[in-house]
């Protein structure tokens, strides 16, 4: 059973570029939230998604937009990067009903 | 913001067990205290979490104190595989997103 996987691994972009990255679920979970770790701290919810809408949102500018898919898996977009951008960003999946959200190994961010 | 205080780092000796504190003195009556560590860049691992009974699992032990303004998580038999960021939550059963403070630092130390 495979856990939450998340591509790519590493990304370099530029400011004023845009970003997508990718999660995907652990099998049988219908939920995707979406964390940001800065350097030093501890992740911070930007949003989740469930049944193919964002059902809450942390304080994150509308640069940060998601999607989900019929299949439960989720992109995170980031437009117009700036440096403070620079992060791991986590996925984190789960059912509706349940206590744990199980997370991905995470996607580092390097904004230059 | 993070409804918990802890410790910013803890050493432990392996082999030995590690107590780590959390306070949460304002937690509501349906909230459960949850813990999740971070092993260095890595996706924060679930732990453990209960409501106001102790808990036990095959990673750790939970004990919540009887007014629930503060808990400890018991690793029993620490290694240094342990060593980890350890965050301690207060939330409500579902969805609802997971705040996370700073946790504590624990090293386990031969």
């Amino acid at each position: 059973d495979a856990g939450v996987t998340q591509s790519p691994t590493h990304l370099i972009k530029t400011r004023g570029q845009q970003v997508t990255l990718r999660c995907s679920p652990k099998s049988g979970h219908d939920t995707v939230s979406w964390y940001q770790q800065a350097l030093g701290q501890g992740p911070q919810f930007i949003f989740q998604y469930y049944e193919e809408e964002e059902r809450q949102r942390g304080n994150f500018p509308d640069r940060f937009s998601g999607h989900q898919f019929p299949n439960y898996s989720s992109e995170l977009n980031v437009n117009a990067l700036l440096l403070g951008d620079s992060a791991l960003y986590l996925c984190a999946s789960s059912l509706v009903q349940d206590f744990e959200q199980y997370f991905g190994p995470g996607t580092r961010l390097t904004v230059t | 913001d993070a409804k918990t205080t802890q410790p910013t780092s803890m050493d432990c000796a392996e082999g030995r067990a590690a107590n780590l504190p959390c306070n949460h003195s304002t937690i509501s009556g349906n909230e459960y205290v949850y813990w999740y560590r971070q092993i260095h860049s890595q996706g924060p691992q679930y732990i453990i979490h209960g409501l106001k009974n102790n808990e036990t699992n095959e990673m750790a032990s939970l004990i919540i104190t009887e007014d629930r303004k503060s808990s400890t998580l018991i690793l029993p038999h620490a290694t240094l595989r342990d060593t980890a960021v350890y965050y301690c939550i207060v939330r409500v059963r579902g969805n609802t997103p997971l705040v996370f403070g700073k946790g504590t630092r624990l090293s386990v130390i031969a």
